[in-house]
């Protein structure tokens, strides 16, 4: 039962435009979500989070919204770089000090110069 | 160095063996994990610590054996390695406050 969907497995954009990664859920008791991006041969890296109490958390060119009513959350990133090349996982988590992370299958994006 | 390690990065092992992973942190972070990637499947817990002498199953614990001694380090055995178990095996490690996990480089290990 995969609780933490991403349904697309890759994502080609062209550098500069919007990037949109997408993220389902089914389990309406999580409380904070966080995307994690990742290189190649490299451990995954946090990017942004955003608690369940808010629908939206910026921090630079990167965006996560969530919609609770839907059980999704997006992650938007503009302008993209080529330098944002990687794959994304999405987590959910239950609260504060909890150990249950559960990840997405991730979606490799590729900007393209 | 500063932050979170794993040793070996790679390792070919056989069916049968014993392989241990190992995982060390220098932030005192109180909790860390184990997830092993496999394509499909995203990140999937192995095992977690909330604290040295603490250890609990995740999602994925069979074939497995944790322990923690020490807050800085975790490793990971395998006690008879099966070829199932070919995967890339990250360490993280998070503080008692917030939510961020931070990763390790991760262990390819491949059993033949």
């Amino acid at each position: 039962d995969q609780q933490v969907k991403q349904n697309s497995p890759s994502l080609s954009v062209q550098e500069g435009r919007i990037s949109i990664l997408n993220c389902d859920y089914t389990n309406s008791m999580f409380d904070y979500f966080l995307w994690y991006k990742k290189y190649p041969a490299e451990g995954p890296t946090f990017l942004i989070s955003i608690s369940s109490i808010k629908d939206k958390n910026e921090d630079g060119r990167f965006t996560v919204f969530l919609n609770k009513s839907a059980k999704h959350l997006s992650l938007h990133i503009v302008p993209s770089q080529p330098g944002d090349s990687a794959v994304y996982f999405c987590a959910a988590t239950f609260d504060s000090g909890t150990y249950k992370y559960i990840f997405g299958t991730g979606t490799r994006l590729k900007v393209l110069a | 160095d500063a932050g979170i390690t794993q040793s070996p990065r790679y390792k070919i092992t056989e069916t049968g063996r014993q392989v241990t992973l190992m995982c060390h942190q220098t932030w005192s972070h109180s909790y860390m994990f184990w997830y092993r990637q496999d394509l499909g499947h995203g990140l999937r817990l192995i095992y977690y610590s909330a604290a040295a002498d603490i250890t609990d199953k995740g999602e994925v614990p069979d074939g497995y054996v944790v322990s923690r001694s020490k807050t800085e380090n975790f490793p990971l055995t395998l006690e008879s390695a099966t070829r199932s178990q070919t995967s890339v095996y990250f360490c993280a490690s998070k503080s008692g406050v917030g939510e961020t996990q931070y990763f390790g480089p991760g262990t390819r290990l491949l059993v033949l």
